[in-house]
């Protein structure tokens, strides 16, 4: 099955930093999503993006398709973008949705 | 409009009991899908179900099965509890079919505590 990689694993920020994660996967996709786990456990959807380029305030991702990795920018972090981002990809045969295994951000104030 | 919900939120069990989990999904959403998260396994993928149907499995036994109903709400059941079956589970519901068929949107999960 399709394999899945998240970098960095950690990843410590002062406040107002901005930061670059990073999504490999090993197979053709047709649906990738970015999430973020809040420290209840729930995911909040951030971006539905297999491909190109999507901005929403202070994120931005991109997925170049071609090449298999998507990227996922923060800017001028706060301490509530805290947590754990996970990327999850489908693959083109409409396997299941299979996630990485996550970068976990610290934002200190 | 309302969100994926799941019920309970906390549940906690004992060895060899079986329990129930419930999902409703967003109206409209006709496929739901079940995940276990664990701190050593992470985000796992237990099946989904489109229209009453499961559509896809994954690699877990058959103590861990599922259902949904005509409403697309879902259950997921667990017989004989193992201590290692302690974990977050998480549903997830997408439209299923058409445009951005396959955007999952997730519940707030239902945290198990097998002792």
């Amino acid at each position: 099955g399709i394999q899945v990689e998240q970098s960095p694993p950690d990843l410590i920020l002062q406040e107002g930093a901005n930061s670059t994660l990073r999504c490999n996967f090993s197979d053709s996709v047709n649906n990738l999503q970015w999430f973020h786990q809040n420290p209840w456990g729930q995911l909040i959807n951030l971006f539905y993006i297999p491909s190109g380029t999507k901005q929403n305030g202070r994120l931005s991702a991109t997925t170049v398709a071609t090449e298999r990795y998507s990227l996922l920018y923060i800017s001028s972090s706060q301490t509530t973008d805290s947590g754990v981002y996970f990327c999850a990809v489908e693959n083109n045969y409409g396997q299941n949705f299979v996630f990485g295994p996550g970068t976990r951000l610290s934002v200190l104030p | 409009k309302a969100g994926v919900t799941q019920t309970p939120r906390y549940l906690i069990k004992t060895r060899g009991q079986q329990v129930t989990l419930s999902c409703s999904p967003i109206s409209g959403h006709r496929s739901v899908s079940w995940y276990q998260q664990t701190p050593g396994q992470g985000l796992q993928f237990l099946f989904e179900y489109f229209s009453e149907t499961q559509r896809n499995k994954g690699n877990f036994p058959g103590r861990f099965s599922g259902r949904q109903f005509s409403n697309s709400r879902s259950e997921m059941n667990v017989s004989t509890l193992e201590l290692g079956d302690s974990a977050l589970y998480l549903c997830a519901s997408s439209l299923g079919q058409g445009v951005d068929k396959n955007i999952q949107y997730f519940g707030a999960g239902t945290r198990l505590s097998v002792l």
